[in-house]
């Protein structure tokens, strides 16, 4: 029962750098989710892809790339980071597809940590 | 545009009921939830209200929802040191596909 994975767990990066954090899925799950967790700023959306082969910005896109791969993998690659984006990130997945919008449980994964010097 | 609003942080005794407060914005939400996040882990779903209904008890969980407030409260009875965690209310409004989080609660159980 793995439910949402996501590598790696820690990452320090200098500035500057570039990496991709990597999340899959094995409960069959449509829609795929990453956000950030940033103190005293709850959990906002960076991007989402609503079903396979799609992908939206959400509230929080700059600095961001995104990578539907298939139905189970969603990545997020940050091209050029920078200490801004010291955060702990999250992958989530849930059913979607003809469940009515907004409906469904969100699964997480257990977040990845990451520290631009 | 849509807001979530929690206070940060609560204490309580163990063996009290504590009751976390939230309120949001978009009055089109049609469900409102309940996240537990323990250190170090993702968010797990604890419980969700349809947004046509007042109240939702689930064990030691009671959801109150004040629709014409936009008020959502969660309230944990007799509670334990092992429901010190963050609490994140989450509100969907109708035509989008994704959840808007609030600040979560820190919730801090003494003995």
């Amino acid at each position: 029962n793995a439910g949402v994975t996501q590598t790696p767990k820690f990452q320090v990066l200098k500035t500057g750098q570039s990496m991709t954090l990597q999340c899959a899925q094995d409960m069959n799950h449509n829609s795929m989710y990453w956000y950030r967790q940033d103190p005293g700023m709850g959990l906002r959306l960076i991007y989402y892809s609503a079903s396979e082969g799609t992908t939206d910005k959400g509230e929080v896109p700059n600095g961001y790339n995104v990578s539907r791969l298939n139905k189970r993998e969603f990545s997020l690659r940050l091209e050029s980071a920078a200490p801004s984006q010291t955060s702990v990130y999250f992958c989530a997945s849930r059913t979607g597809g003809y469940q009515p919008p907004g409906t469904g449980e969100l699964f997480f994964g257990e977040g990845s940590r990451l520290t631009v010097l | 545009g849509e807001d979530v609003e929690q206070s940060l942080f609560l204490s309580v005794r163990e063996g009290d009921s504590s009751v976390i407060n939230c309120t949001y914005t978009d009055s089109s939400s049609t469900y409102l939830y309940w996240y537990k996040q323990e250190p170090g882990a993702g968010l797990q779903l604890l419980t969700y209200i349809f947004s046509n209904m007042d109240m939702k008890q689930d064990q030691r969980l009671t959801v109150l929802l004040n629709k014409k407030d936009k008020h959502l409260s969660l309230r944990i009875a007799d509670t334990q040191t092992g429901d010190s965690a963050i609490y994140f209310c989450a509100e969907s409004p109708g035509s989008a596909r994704q959840l808007t989080f609030g600040s979560g609660t820190q919730l801090t159980v003494l003995p």
